[in-house]
């Protein structure tokens, strides 16, 4: 069955430190991939998209994304994080139908 | 421009009573997608509407859940008669179409979170 899989389920860093959320998804042929983040009390908003090109894409907020098509994985990257990151980040998989994954809670200690 | 809205923002009803969620997608937008997020867990996909008709709705758990896009504009999602694992937080998002696929980017509405007790 096609899926997306987010590795960590709950992240804890302190500010600054550098951040990686894995995502894999499993299907095939061509796809558009996302980041969304919900902050605290706010709804789901996109982070950042790759639909082609240049498979490093960034996003706003400092945020980047590197798809690599081999690997079937689209991780989120930031060199260093900040208090107001902390928030919930998905993952998704748009091959006609939108899917997500189940979502990385992110807290980032002051 | 209006995003997308959803209505109620949250409900409280009784096992086996009847509920409706309401969905205002963005104007123009041709796919509308219902979500279901149950605490701590995935947003779980329930089904895909491309303008009127339902074009996936492989995600809805069961037969007590109705939806519907008359006119293809807003659209409603009826839960009748709810069970206590009916609750949730439930999202609707909308996407243009473009290229004659619905592979662009969704924008969601704020969600209901339903209660049922």
């Amino acid at each position: 069955a096609q899926s997306v899989s987010q590795h960590n389920h709950h992240v804890i860093l302190s500010e600054a430190a550098s951040l990686e959320l894995g995502c894999n998804y499993s299907y095939g042929g061509t796809v558009n991939l996302f980041w969304y983040v919900q902050y605290p009390g706010q709804h789901l908003q996109l982070l950042l998209k790759y639909f082609s090109g240049d498979p490093l894409v960034k996003g706003i907020k400092g945020f980047e994304a590197e798809f690599i098509k081999s690997k079937f994985s689209f991780n989120l990257r930031k060199p260093s994080v900040q208090w107001s990151d902390t928030a919930e980040y998905f993952c998704a998989v748009n091959n006609n139908d939108m899917r997500f994954g189940a979502g990385t809670r992110l807290t980032v200690k002051p | 421009e209006a995003g997308v809205t959803q209505f109620p923002s949250h409900s409280v009803i009784e096992k086996g009573q009847t509920v409706t969620l309401r969905c205002d997608p963005i104007s123009g937008h041709d796919n509308l997608y219902w979500y279901r997020r149950v605490m701590g867990k995935e947003i779980k996909f329930l089904l895909h509407f491309v303008k009127e008709s339902k074009q996936d709705e492989s995600g809805m758990p069961n037969n007590r859940f109705l939806a519907e896009r008359t006119g293809g504009t807003y659209s409603t999602l009826k839960v009748q008669p709810a069970e206590l694992e009916d609750s949730g937080v439930y999202f609707c998002a909308s996407s243009p179409r473009q290229g004659g696929t619905a592979n662009t980017e969704a924008f969601f509405g704020q969600g209901t979170r339903l209660t049922v007790v």
